[in-house]
């Protein structure tokens, strides 16, 4: 089956740790987001790649890295800098531009709740 | 002002009843909108996009009005499991989106 996948489910770090957060997609989009989600607020991009070996800040990204190796994976870390990493992180994916018009809609993986201890 | 705001309700109905309920956005060069639904804890997931004045899926409804720039949702004969927070998105440049903070929507029996 196609789809989104993020690993872990669940994270919890310690003071002063970095965690990377797993992404995977086998529905073969080119472009690929990372949004955090906060209670009571809309999801907020932290990073965004739409080729390869390409990737861009979002409107959150201090405190966060990401790469671009393969098209089927986007990992994120959350480095020690984020002084509020606690979150619902959502990893998504779209055609991007080779979709014309319908390229930007998105599609989720299941989240990763990471809480800092 | 927020790109995308919507009325965070919550907006509780019968099953069986009609509910309606508008997003606003401020980017008028905007061209794609969606509408999300989000369980509690779990991640969106597409219900409709409109590329046009409007879409029509089943029970949901969607409308646009470009000139007073909202979108709008309207679910017809609610059931219990449409029970969920509504998130309306707006597309930016570059294909990136704009999310409102959602509409929660309880249907109760």
């Amino acid at each position: 089956d196609g789809g989104i996948t993020q690993s872990p489910k669940y994270l919890f770090r310690k003071e002063g740790q970095n965690v990377t957060l797993s992404c995977e997609q086998n529905l073969n989009h080119d472009a690929m987001y990372w949004y955090r989600q906060d209670p009571g607020q809309g999801l907020r991009l932290i990073y965004y790649s739409q080729i390869v070996n390409d990737f861009q800040k979002g409107d959150i990204a201090e405190g966060y890295s990401v790469s671009r190796e393969k098209k089927e994976s986007f990992p994120l870390t959350v480095t020690s800098a984020q002084k509020n990493p606690t979150a619902f992180y959502l990893c998504a994916s779209s055609v991007g531009a080779r979709g014309g018009r319908r390229g930007d809609t998105q599609y989720f993986g299941p989240g990763t709740r990471l809480t800092v201890l | 002002r927020k790109e995308v705001e919507q009325d965070p309700g919550p907006f509780n109905v019968p099953e069986g009843a009609t509910v309606a309920f508008n997003c606003t956005y401020s980017n008028s060069a905007s061209q794609s909108f969606f509408w999300y639904r989000q369980d509690c804890r779990k991640e969106p997931k597409l219900l409709m996009s409109v590329y046009s004045s409007g879409n029509e899926d089943g029970r949901f409804t969607a409308q646009l009005n470009r000139a007073s720039q909202y979108i709008s949702l309207l679910i017809r004969d609610s059931k219990l499991s449409d029970s969920a927070t509504y998130l309306c998105v707006v597309n930016r440049r570059s294909y990136k989106l704009s999310f409102g903070a959602g509409t929660t929507v309880t249907v109760r029996a």
